[in-house]
């Protein structure tokens, strides 16, 4: 079946890099995005990766893709209090629908030390 | 450029009430449309979606219901609210034409419901 998981919690000191980790159960899924949700707010689209990379890079972002362990990740170089947010790891299965179903995770929340 | 909005941003309502949440998209036509909840510490649950104007697919048995009168418009209903409908209740968009560009959703701001 269709499943996101990731780690609840996350704590880095300021300056450092966070790295928020994800797995997901369908290997076959076509594209695997992050969002971030901050404080009583709606979720932005951050960065997305299709099943054939397996890397992405943007700015601060850097998302790594292993289909073979299903492992999704992404780094935040030089993690600032701005990051501070929840980071939901989302799948987009296989199959023809126009309503374009994603399936999230339950959200990694980060949180960012002095 | 395209816009979302929810209301209300907060809404507190006894058990047994009914519900109605508003979401409209503006910049885009023939959007897909969708209701997640959130609730509190956990993830995002798909309510229902709509890929046209009167089509509306629903993902989970529930006594909420959705409505698209309109096509930038989504209505999520309820005619007696639970204690369990508490949560945070997004709207989300996507391009309805297929292909890659419609696989990017792009959520309204929410509205929290508490349900007493």
């Amino acid at each position: 079946g269709e499943d996101v998981e990731q780690s609840l919690f996350l704590s880095v000191r300021e300056g450092d890099s966070s790295v928020i980790n994800c797995t997901y159960t369908d290997s076959s899924s076509t594209y695997l995005y992050w969002y971030k949700q901050e404080p009583g707010a709606g979720l932005q689209l951050l960065t997305y990766i299709f099943s054939n990379m397996d890397m992405k890079q943007d700015q601060r972002l850097t998302v790594l893709l292993n289909k073979k362990d299903k492992h999704l990740s992404l780094r935040i170089a030089d993690t600032q209090t701005g990051d501070s947010a929840i980071y939901f790891c989302a799948e987009k299965p296989p199959g023809y629908s126009s309503a374009s179903k994603i399936i999230f995770g339950s959200g990694t929340r980060l949180s960012i030390r002095p | 450029s395209q816009t979302i909005h929810q209301w209300p941003a907060t809404l507190v309502q006894p058990v047994g009430s009914p519900l109605s949440l508003e979401c409209t998209v503006e910049g885009t036509s023939n959007p897909n449309l969708y209701w997640y909840r959130q609730a509190a510490g956990r993830g995002l649950q798909l309510l229902f979606y709509s890929v046209g104007i009167g089509q509306i697919s629903s993902e989970v048995p529930q006594n909420l219901s959705a409505s698209r009168p309109q096509d930038r418009q989504f209505i999520l209903s309820s005619k007696k609210l639970l204690l369990s409908d508490s949560g945070f209740y997004l709207c989300a968009w996507s391009v309805g034409t297929g292909g890659p560009s419609s696989y990017e959703q792009y959520f309204g701001p929410g509205t929290r419901l508490t349900v007493t």
